[in-house]
């Protein structure tokens, strides 16, 4: 098993460029998130999904919009890029919404 | 408005000490809690949880002690090693369903050991 796996690492982008970032799970959990790491500011929850074709907004949506169309993948769009995104961003996963979340390794986003 | 608090940024404790990491809690509807702990460049990792109708939980060197009361919760870790140096995390989830199940995390304590 791969476990949680983000695409890319690393990425630097302009201002108002639109990106996607790729999260994908090969342990058939229907629970996926997207959370952003800020310096003092923890981890913040961006959107969610409990399982193919629902989505829900988390504490800090704006921005971001996600789908959800297979179990496996869970891609987090940026359509308008500002520095305010820039972070470091991470997937989540977990059979259901109440289990023990598994990480992917980030994707750190930097907009100029 | 902060649910999950984290006061303390960075704590140092040698090794073969106790380490002691806290967070305060303000949401009454929170009945989950667990630690992450992170390494720089990694993903966070889920550590140890407990449970709200539970005061302790142990694993091994790891032990989460819960004061409902008090809305309060540690982590010992007995005796600290050099490698438990990284971010801790708290976290808190709900248990009345839909977005109540959501974690929300404190702003994370870096722990380092000193060899």
């Amino acid at each position: 098993n791969a476990g949680v796996t983000q695409t890319p690492k690393f990425q630097v982008l302009k201002t108002g460029q639109s990106m996607t970032l790729q999260c994908a799970q090969d342990m058939n959990h229907e629970y996926m998130s997207w959370y952003r790491q800020d310096p003092g500011m923890g981890l913040r929850l961006i959107h969610y999904s409990v399982g193919a074709g629902i989505t829900d907004q988390g504490e800090v949506p704006n921005g971001y919009n996600v789908s959800r169309s297979t179990t496996e993948d869970f891609p987090l769009r940026l359509l308008s890029a500002a520095p305010s995104q820039t972070s470091v961003y991470f997937c989540a996963s977990s059979l259901f919404i109440t289990d023990t979340q598994y990480f992917g390794p980030g994707t750190r986003l930097t907009v100029l | 408005d902060q649910q999950v608090k984290q006061n303390s940024p960075s704590l140092s404790v040698q090794e073969g000490r106790i380490s002691i990491l806290n967070c305060d809690y303000t949401n009454s509807m929170f009945d989950y809690f667990l630690w992450y702990k992170k390494y720089p460049a990694e993903g966070p990792t889920f550590l140890i949880s407990i449970s709200s109708i539970k005061d302790k939980n142990e694993d091994g060197r790891f032990t989460v002690f819960l004061n409902k009361s008090a809305k309060h919760l540690s982590l010992h870790i007995v005796p600290s090693q050099p490698g438990d140096s990284a971010v801790y995390f708290c976290a808190a989830r709900g248990n009345s369903g839909g977005s109540n199940y959501k974690l929300t995390f404190g702003k994370g304590t870096l722990l380092t050991v000193n060899p």
